[in-house]
């Protein structure tokens, strides 16, 4: 069974940082891309960016490139994205989510899914 | 950037209702298209991909069809556990992109 658990949430200020990661279980985590996508409270999903299996390719959305950057710990079957120079508007769950097809990065969307992790940013 | 434009927004229908959401993609995306249902305080949960092709384990009575810039979502005879927000998205473009969602309510 695929798991995908989240965790690094919290509160930060803005200016701060943090970082979050995603423990991935049930699967060959090298062969799959890997995103995350969040949710501003009582919005939609939006796209933060992602990351192919090797981790030698990332993509990022406008709203957080230059800030937010993905990589990833295939030993670790780990996926990070750390966060620099927070907003008010990152405020969101976070979610990591694997993607339905092994290969290159955006031939598949995400199939599996986790919790979310909840960041805050607030002074 | 590839604008998806879902409708409705919100729509309500009776238990047994066939109800369809249409998704327009600003450019030619093929058919990279997924459905997501998410539920309140749950992860998205995919669908439908490449715009028709069932999730396994995902009942029968959705569906998705179409190609290029016009996609439509389907759930025939709906059921209260249908009640969720559905998203479209497409994934053959960077930046990748999701629909405004569309709130499905039991009458």
């Amino acid at each position: 069974e695929v798991q995908l658990l989240e965790s690094g949430g919290g509160l930060q200020q803005p200016g701060g940082s943090l970082r979050l990661s995603c423990v991935a279980s049930g699967f060959t985590f090298n062969t799959y891309a890997m995103n995350w996508v969040r949710q501003a409270p009582g919005k939609g999903l939006e796209w933060v960016g992602g990351i192919s299996g090797s981790g030698g390719s990332t993509y990022y959305a406008d709203s957080v490139k230059g800030r937010f950057t993905i990589s990833r710990d295939n030993s670790k079957d780990t996926l990070y994205l750390q966060m620099n120079n927070l907003r008010a508007e990152d405020t969101a769950l976070y979610y990591c989510a694997k993607d339905q097809r092994s290969g290159w990065y955006g031939n598949s969307p995400p199939l599996h899914w986790g919790q979310g992790t909840l960041v805050t940013v607030s002074s | 950037d590839i604008q998806l434009t879902q409708s409705p927004s919100s729509l309500s229908a009776s238990v047994g209702d066939t109800v369809t959401i249409t998704c327009q993609a600003s450019h030619d995306i093929s058919k990279s298209l997924s459905w997501y249902q998410q539920k309140p305080g749950k992860a998205p949960n995919l669908l439908i991909y490449d715009a028709s092709n069932l999730e396994t384990g995902v009942p029968s009575r959705f569906s998705g069809s179409g190609s290029e810039t016009h996609f439509s979502f389907t759930i025939s005879n709906l059921q209260p556990e249908d009640v969720a927000t559905y998203y479209c998205h497409q994934y053959d473009n960077l930046p990748i992109t999701f629909g405004q969602g569309t709130r499905l309510e039991i009458k």
